[in-house]
């Protein structure tokens, strides 16, 4: 496929527990953004990548949420020490430039318990 | 600072009828502004985007939004609404000061309406 794949698509997760989320962005690719959308609500920035530099962590809610795009391409989210506050579904988006539209992936949907 | 509002988190029209989801918005400095579409467990998709010229936007599936500064307003409309059409719809608007942003940066979205079209 050629779109943005996200896994994984559901985790469950202990409270306490560590997670990685996954994001693999169209191929070639340079910005990339994660998003947090709680239920019932729209989509909040988190952090944004253009190749491997982290450009922007100012919405990662605390220092628990950490973000990695080592060589430019696939890009990690981690959350350590997991919350209930943390579920939601995350969203991970590329674009080809700076000034292009963004290709969302499906989101994967973190459940915490 | 920015902020998106929609109003109407439910929104619900006949097969055939208009479709007028609205989005009202507070920038200090003209924005980029978008409309989005989500279908269940899908990802988001881009209907139009307005960044500047022309101040109606036309989109995909048949989708246009005025954009209005006098009223800060980024209403969403279609004509005639299709059974296809059900999905929820997110607002968002983007800072063009934003050194990466350009069209597409940080977006800040609104809380989104959920469309329901009747047979």
């Amino acid at each position: 496929g050629a779109g943005v794949s996200q896994s994984p698509r559901y985790k469950v997760a202990k409270r306490g527990q560590d997670v990685a989320l996954r994001c693999d962005p169209i191929s070639g690719h340079v910005s990339l953004f994660w998003y947090q959308q709680a239920l019932g609500q729209g989509p909040e920035f988190l952090t944004y990548f253009q190749n491997e530099a982290q450009l922007d962590k100012s919405g990662l809610p605390s220092d628990r949420f950490f973000a990695e795009r080592p060589e430019g391409s696939v890009s990690t989210l981690k959350i350590q020490r997991t919350q209930q506050e943390d579920s939601a579904v995350y969203l991970c988006a590329s674009s080809p430039s700076v000034n292009t539209e963004a290709f969302f992936g499906q989101g994967t949907r973190l459940t915490v318990v | 600072a920015q902020s998106v509002t929609q109003l109407g988190s439910h929104v619900s029209v006949s097969e055939g009828a208009l479709v007028l989801l609205r989005c009202n918005y507070s920038s200090s400095v003209p924005p980029y502004l978008f409309w989005y579409v989500q279908y269940p467990n899908q990802g988001l998709q881009l209907l139009l985007k307005y960044t500047t010229g022309a101040t109606l936007v036309k989109g995909i599936n048949g989708f246009e939004a005025e954009f209005k500064k006098s009223e800060t307003s980024f209403h969403l409309t279609k004509p005639s609404a299709h059974m296809s059409d059900a999905a929820e719809y997110f607002c968002a608007v983007s800072d063009r000061r934003s050194p990466y942003g350009g069209s597409q940066g940080n977006l800040i979205f609104g809380k989104g309406t959920k469309l329901s079209v009747k047979p």
